[in-house]
């Protein structure tokens, strides 16, 4: 089944303690981006990846990292998580041509308190 | 500058009415166009998309119309369901390797 996970699904944490939120597809997509969706806000793009090695930020990246060494895998990293990072995450990946359409995953909720 | 834009944050319709949700948009570059819909604890899922070539894209109860001119797209959902009921996400893109803008939702409730 295509899909795209990520890991953990919840997530309770305090100030400053560095966590990484997992997000692995199975469609041999070269794109993948995180979002977080905040109330009143929508979907806002953290980072996004074209393919391995090649990373880029998007509307929202302070506070955050992004690595791709493989194709499959896009983790987003806090290396020191602030209350304003409570918030619901999507991780997502297309194939990145054309008229593709975008998959996402089924959303980590983090509160950092 | 938001480059997507959905202005209604919420709507209301009865089971079996016509729903119809807009977006407009301000990047002329955009020419790909997606609506997702998105249940409580659950990613987004894609719903139906439109290329700026039409001007219409039906799928079963689902249809989705772009004027250009006007920088604007609209889902209607006809008949409405209350599985129907979720938040639904406009987005676009240009034709390059670039990232989906998308709106800040509107939460569709059909009442049963």
């Amino acid at each position: 089944e295509a899909q795209v996970t990520q890991n953990p699904r919840y997530l309770i944490t305090v100030t400053g303690k560095k966590l990484t939120v997992t997000c692995s597809q199975n469609m041999n997509h070269e794109y993948m981006s995180w979002y977080r969706q905040d109330p009143g806000l929508g979907l806002r793009q953290i980072y996004y990846s074209m393919n391995v090695e090649v990373t880029d930020k998007g509307d929202v990246p302070e506070g955050y990292k992004v690595s791709r060494k493989e194709k499959r895998n896009f983790p987003l990293i806090l290396e020191s998580p602030s209350p304003n990072q409570t918030s619901l995450y999507f991780c997502a990946s297309r194939q990145g041509l054309g008229t593709d359409t975008q998959y996402f995953g089924p959303g980590t909720r983090l509160t950092v308190l | 500058d938001q480059q997507v834009k959905q202005n209604s944050p919420s709507l209301s319709v009865q089971e079996g009415r016509i729903s119809i949700l807009n977006c407009d948009y301000t990047n002329s570059m955009f020419d790909y166009f997606l609506w997702y819909k998105k249940y409580p604890a659950e990613g987004p899922t894609f719903l139906i998309s439109i290329s700026s070539i039409k001007d219409k894209n039906e799928d079963g109860r689902f249809t989705v119309f772009l004027n250009k001119s006007a920088k604007h797209l609209s889902l209607h959902i006809v008949p409405s369901q209350p599985g129907d009921s979720a938040v639904y996400f406009c987005a676009a893109r240009d034709s390059g390797n670039t990232p989906l803008v998308f709106g800040k939702g509107t939460r569709l409730s059909v009442i049963a």
